[in-house]
C-alpha cells in the first residue's frame, strides 16, 4: 500500500459518456498529480496541484477536467473522450513541490480506461 | 527541454547474476535523477534518487545507481538479481530549480529467470 488510492481500477466508457476518476491520498501530502501511461511511451504529466491550486496543465485537451477540492482528493472528470484516450491513468502525490521532494512521488495503482 | 533515454526495451538476466538497466539523460544545469519500478497491475514505486554528493546511491530492495556526469548516465544496478525483481523500470530526471517538471523514460522491462 502506497497511501494513494484510485477508483475505479477499471472503466469502460463510450465516447459520449461522462465519468470521473477519483484519487485519495492518506499521506498528508500537499501536491497531487495526474499522469497518463500508454504502452511504449513515457509517462505524460497531465496536471499538478499544490495545496488545491492547479500549478500545471500540460496542454491537455479540455475533455479532461481536473478537480482538487482539498489536498487529499483529486478527481479527473472525463467527457466525450476518444479511443486514443484509452490508457492507464495514474494519480500521484508528493510531500510538496520542493525541488527534491517533488521527484519522490507516491503513485496509486492506476485506473485502466478503455474508450469504445 | 529535458529528456531521458532508456535504450533497452527489455533486459534478460539469470537469477543470481548482476543486472544493469541503462539510463541517459539530457537536462540544462544539474539534474535530480530517480528510478521507479512498476510491478504488473500496480502503480510506480520510488526506488532511489540522486540529488547531490556521492555518485553511488543505494535504494530499496538492494538496488543502487551510479551517477556519471561526464556520460550523463544514471544506470540502475543490483549485484544479484532475483526472479521477484522482474518488473518495468523507469528512469526520471528533473532539473534543479523547477517546480514540477519530472520527465520519465519509456521504461525497461527486466526479466529475471531461474
Amino acid at each position: 500500500e502506497t497511501g494513494v488510492t484510485q477508483t475505479p481500477r477499471h472503466l469502460v466508457m463510450g465516447m459520449t459518456n461522462k465519468k470521473s476518476l477519483k484519487c485519495e491520498q492518506h499521506l498528508g501530502h500537499n501536491a497531487m498529480y495526474w499522469y497518463k501511461q500508454s504502452a511504449k511511451k513515457p509517462l505524460e504529466l497531465m496536471f499538478v496541484y499544490s495545496l488545491e491550486e492547479r500549478v500545471e496543465n500540460n496542454s491537455v485537451p479540455s475533455r479532461f477536467s481536473p478537480e482538487c477540492p482539498n489536498s487529499s482528493h483529486l478527481f479527473l472528470h472525463l467527457h466525450t473522450l476518444q479511443p486514443e484516450d484509452s490508457a492507464l491513468y495514474l494519480c500521484a502525490s508528493s510531500q510538496d513541490l520542493g525541488l527534491a521532494r517533488a521527484g519522490e512521488l507516491f503513485f496509486g495503482e492506476g485506473s485502466r480506461l478503455t474508450v469504445l | 527541454a529535458q529528456s531521458v533515454a532508456q535504450p533497452e526495451d527489455q533486459v534478460n538476466v539469470a537469477e543470481g547474476n548482476p543486472l544493469t538497466v541503462k539510463c541517459t539523460y539530457s537536462v540544462s544545469g544539474n539534474p535530480y535523477l530517480f528510478w521507479y519500478v512498476q510491478y504488473p497491475n500496480r502503480g510506480l514505486q520510488f526506488l532511489l534518487k540522486y540529488i547531490t554528493g556521492d555518485n553511488l546511491v543505494k535504494g530499496s530492495y538492494g538496488f543502487e545507481a551510479e551517477f556519471n556526469k561526464s556520460q550523463t548516465s544514471f544506470h540502475l544496478k543490483k549485484p544479484s538479481a532475483l526472479v521477484s525483481d522482474s518488473a518495468l523500470y523507469f528512469c526520471a530526471v528533473r532539473p534543479t530549480g523547477t517546480a514540477s517538471k519530472l520527465t520519465f523514460g519509456t521504461g525497461t522491462r527486466l526479466q529475471v529467470t531461474l
